[in-house]
């Protein structure tokens, strides 16, 4: 079992829907969470951290759930420019190692 | 504002040559990293070093080696390349407070391949 897990898509939504993606994770000494988005052809980058009690930035909520070991991403109010892929990172306590996942892809069409 | 800076952006090597992968990152950060991505793999830890003077195997260390230069720079190295090795490779940096830990910062990327 991979230690991060995601559904490799592609999500095909039209501009303005709502969208989300659930990422599983097998280590349950996790204690960082992350969602990074990645361009085609272009570096990782952050999008958000993930809390225990959930956060929001804008259009973007990222939700925990330590029971079930998964973290979850919505997007409110799709915009095309919201096209890429979305990654799931995992970084358990006392160690360096950033897990990702392999990431979902999302196409916001016109 | 730099952040983590790659070099070369791009190379093509033949099999058997060897190749040094430069990275240097600009924001005082003691841990540094390099993965690789590979369609349908996602990103794969090859080496780490978690601060000056340290460095750690990750998932796929074979066929590479790393040097901690200093607290600035991370390289890595292919001695002799195999066609396998054809990827793109990723440096990244990130800070650890106490029992905290912020983001991974990530450098462009190299596109390697190895014919």
């Amino acid at each position: 079992r991979k230690e991060v897990e995601q559904d490799p898509g592609p999500f095909n939504v039209p501009e303005g829907a709502t969208v989300a993606f659930n990422c599983t994770y097998s280590n349950s000494a996790s204690q960082s969470f992350f969602w990074y988005r990645q361009d085609c052809r272009k570096e990782p980058k952050l999008l958000m951290s993930v809390y225990s009690s959930g956060n929001e930035d804008g259009r973007f909520t990222a939700q925990l759930n330590r029971a079930s070991q998964y973290i979850s991403l919505l997007i409110r109010d799709s915009k095309l420019s919201d096209s890429a892929t979305y990654l799931c990172v995992v970084k358990a306590s006392g160690t360096y190692k950033y897990i990702f996942g392999t990431g979902t892809r999302l196409k916001v069409l016109a | 504002n730099a952040g983590v800076t790659q070099t070369p952006k791009f190379q093509v090597l033949k099999t058997g040559q060897s190749m040094t992968l430069q990275c240097a990152q600009d924001m005082n950060h003691n841990s540094m990293y390099w993965y690789r991505q590979d369609p349908g793999m996602g990103l794969r830890l090859i080496y780490y070093s978690a601060s000056e003077g340290t460095t750690d195997k990750g998932e796929v260390p074979n066929g590479y080696n790393v040097s901690r230069l200093n607290k600035r720079e991370f390289s890595l190295r292919l001695e002799s390349a195999a066609p396998s090795q054809t990827s793109v490779y990723f440096c990244a940096s990130s800070e650890v407070f106490g029992q905290g830990n912020t983001e991974a910062f990530f450098g462009q990327g190299t596109r390697l391949t190895v014919v």
